[in-house]
Parts: C-alpha cells; structure tokens; sequence
C-alpha cells in the first residue's frame, strides 16, 4: 500500500501562471516532508522541506502548504517557468519511523510541463 | 551546498558479470548513505540503507548476496550488482545526509544500468 501518493501522473501549466502539485500521505506517523524536483536520467535535487509543526514554508517563487488534518501537501510554483518543467516527487519520513535517519518514502512523482 | 557524487553515470554489462557503482560525499561526511532503485514511471524504492564500518541494512524483499553494499569511509559506499541479469537493468541513485536537524537528503546523479 503506498504511504505518499501522487494521484495526477501529469500536469501542463502556461508560463506565468501557477502550478500547483499535490501529495496525499497515510501514514501519521510522518512529520517531515519534502519536494525533489528531478530532470531524465537525473538524480533528484532538492526543492524545499516543511516539518510537521508548521503549515506553510516559503522559499522564493516555491510554497509548500501541509494540511496534516487531511493528511495534504501541495507545492506551489507561482510564476511558473518553461525551466520548471520535470517530475516533482514528494517524499516524507519520521524521525520515528525507518530509524534515526528517517528514510525517505517517495511518491511516484507529477511531471509538470510549463508552456511558453 | 553539500553535494553526492555518483559514478559511473550509466553502464552496459553482460549478463553473468558483476558491475560497481560508487557513492560519495564530496563536502560533507555521511555515516549512512542510501540506495534506491527506479524503475520507470515509478517513484523511487528505497533498497538499503548503507552504515559505515558495519553491514547494510536492506529493505524486504532486496536480495543482500545479489546487491552487495560496502560503506568502507565516512565519504564513500559502494553497491555491487552481482551476476547481473537483464530485470537488474534500472536507474541506481545514492543519497546522502549532511549532519544537521532534519538536513535534507541530497542525491547522486544515478547510474543507468544495462544488462544485455
């Protein structure tokens, strides 16, 4: 059964105008969540983090909004930008769960495509 | 930033012979590292977790005589793909975490791995 889920495989947005990507997660145990934005044959870099105590954490043109009562995050992009456009992949983990470390649990991931 | 370099970034191999991959930390030490497989359209499959100076921890399912995993510095793992078959073909990526409260993860560039 999977823990974070992506549900839209792909979404196509308009340059300058806002991409919003969503995740849904099960298990309540998480309290760190994380985006990774990744290009083909890539490894994923690292977006941006909120932490379960937190709703909202802003970096930039990037927001990520936790809505831990729906067990919701979503990643805004606003404006969006041709340069934006891969997989965004959505992870999550717990200092309590997967060890000391908190492994990562990643969703299948939303390819976002930015059109000039 | 801290940044993970993995190498090589893609190889082809015969089926029967043994491929190495490597994983280091260029600026920063990691006493764990992590080893995930994609396939494709799918989200990234935590195998194991790589501890420095003692054994790897892998995940259900992931066969430890098959993908041998030796984290023989602070900077470097490496994953062995033994007797490899053409179904072991898939995108190999490394992570590691900088010390630090809820540092995030940062990944490797991945291996493309062929099997023939």
């Amino acid at each position: 059964d999977q823990q974070v889920k992506q549900n839209s495989p792909s979404l196509s947005v308009q340059e300058g105008r806002i991409s919003i990507l969503n995740c849904d997660y099960t298990n309540s145990m998480f309290d760190y969540f994380l985006w990774y934005k990744k290009y083909p044959a890539e490894g994923p870099t690292f977006l941006i983090s909120i932490s379960s105590i937190k709703d909202k954490n802003e970096d930039g043109r990037f927001t990520v909004f936790l809505n831990k009562s729906a067990k919701h995050l979503s990643l805004h992009i606003v404006p969006s930008q041709p340069g934006d456009s891969a997989v965004y992949f959505c992870a999550a983990s717990g200092y309590n769960y997967g060890g000391s470390q908190g492994n990562l649990i990643f969703g299948k991931g939303t390819k976002l495509s930015v059109k000039p | 930033g801290a940044v993970v370099s993995q190498h090589p970034s893609w190889v082809i191999c015969k089926s029967g012979t043994s491929v190495k991959i490597e994983c280091r930390s260029l600026d920063f030490q990691a006493t764990t590292m992590f080893w995930y497989r994609q396939f494709p359209k799918q989200s990234l499959m935590l195998m194991a977790t790589s501890n420095e100076g003692s054994k790897a921890t892998y995940e259900q399912g992931v066969e430890k005589d098959k993908f041998l995993i030796n984290h023989a510095s602070l900077t470097l793992s490496t994953l062995t793909v033994t007797s490899a078959h053409p179904e072991d073909s898939s995108f190999y990526i490394c992570s590691a975490r900088p010390q630090g409260l809820n540092s995030p993860l940062h990944f490797g560039n991945g291996t493309r791995l062929t099997v023939t």
